[in-house]
């Protein structure tokens, strides 16, 4: 079991606009930054938002993140084919774990 | 720009250790963290832990007592030693840059993963 909570799937027609979760707890998302990475099939995981809502050069600005209270959501506007990956949002726990944290995945379909 | 490269025995023994490399190109191996990270077939990521330059280490509190990360700075070289392994720790496993800790899991450069089966 992850610590971080995102749904299994998520899934949306091109041009729409879809919101993936991730939902932790006052140790982890509550008190740290949050990052999320897309993972295409086969290839290694790539840093899509990193501290909350920043989009590292390169990332297309339909990407954007946010984060309030002990969750965060990454949404896809203008979704596009080349979305369809799995999508990891990660933080630091501060609790027993003291370590790196990874929610579960989504994978998102564009139907 | 910036590389990083996996490499070392794709099968592993059960009980024995584990060892990989991450040889770092592009870029000097003495500045930011190095990570390694692990997915198992089908599941999520698991980070591992990181090396600073300095030899300063962290580690995921439910691997610490088996994981052993080094660095040498003349290769521009990391590795992993992770022992007594079992079949859970067959995975695809990961080298990756990161920024200081407090911008963790901030992992913006990549190796492409390796495949380390544990199997007899």
């Amino acid at each position: 079991q992850s610590v971080l909570t995102q749904p299994l799937s998520a899934s949306g027609t091109p041009g729409q606009r879809v919101t993936i979760s991730c939902s932790g707890s006052r140790s982890n998302i509550g008190s740290k930054y949050v990052y999320w990475y897309q993972q295409l099939p086969g290839t290694a995981p790539k840093v899509l938002i990193y501290r909350n809502d920043k989009r590292p050069s390169g990332v297309p600005d339909r990407f954007s993140g946010s984060k309030s209270g002990t969750s965060a959501s990454l949404t896809i506007s203008g979704l596009r084919s080349e979305d369809e990956a799995e999508y990891y949002c990660a933080t630091w726990d501060e609790s027993l774990s003291d370590s790196c944290v990874f929610g579960g995945g989504t994978k998102l379909t564009v139907l | 720009q910036l590389q990083l490269q996996e490499s070392g025995p794709g099968l592993v023994k059960p009980s024995e250790t584990l060892s990989l490399t991450c040889t770092v190109s592009g870029g000097s191996i003495s500045t930011y963290y190095w990570n390694w990270i692990r997915q198992p077939p089908g599941k999520g990521l698991e980070w591992i832990g990181y090396i600073f330059y300095t030899g300063s280490t962290n580690y995921n509190p439910s691997l610490k007592s088996r994981v052993t990360i080094s660095l040498e700075t003349s290769k521009n070289h990391f590795s992993l030693r992770l022992k007594s392994v079992t079949a859970a720790d067959t995975a695809v496993y990961y080298c990756a840059r990161s920024f200081p800790p407090w911008d963790l899991p901030h992992f913006d450069y990549w190796g492409r993963g390796a495949l380390v089966t544990v199997s007899s």
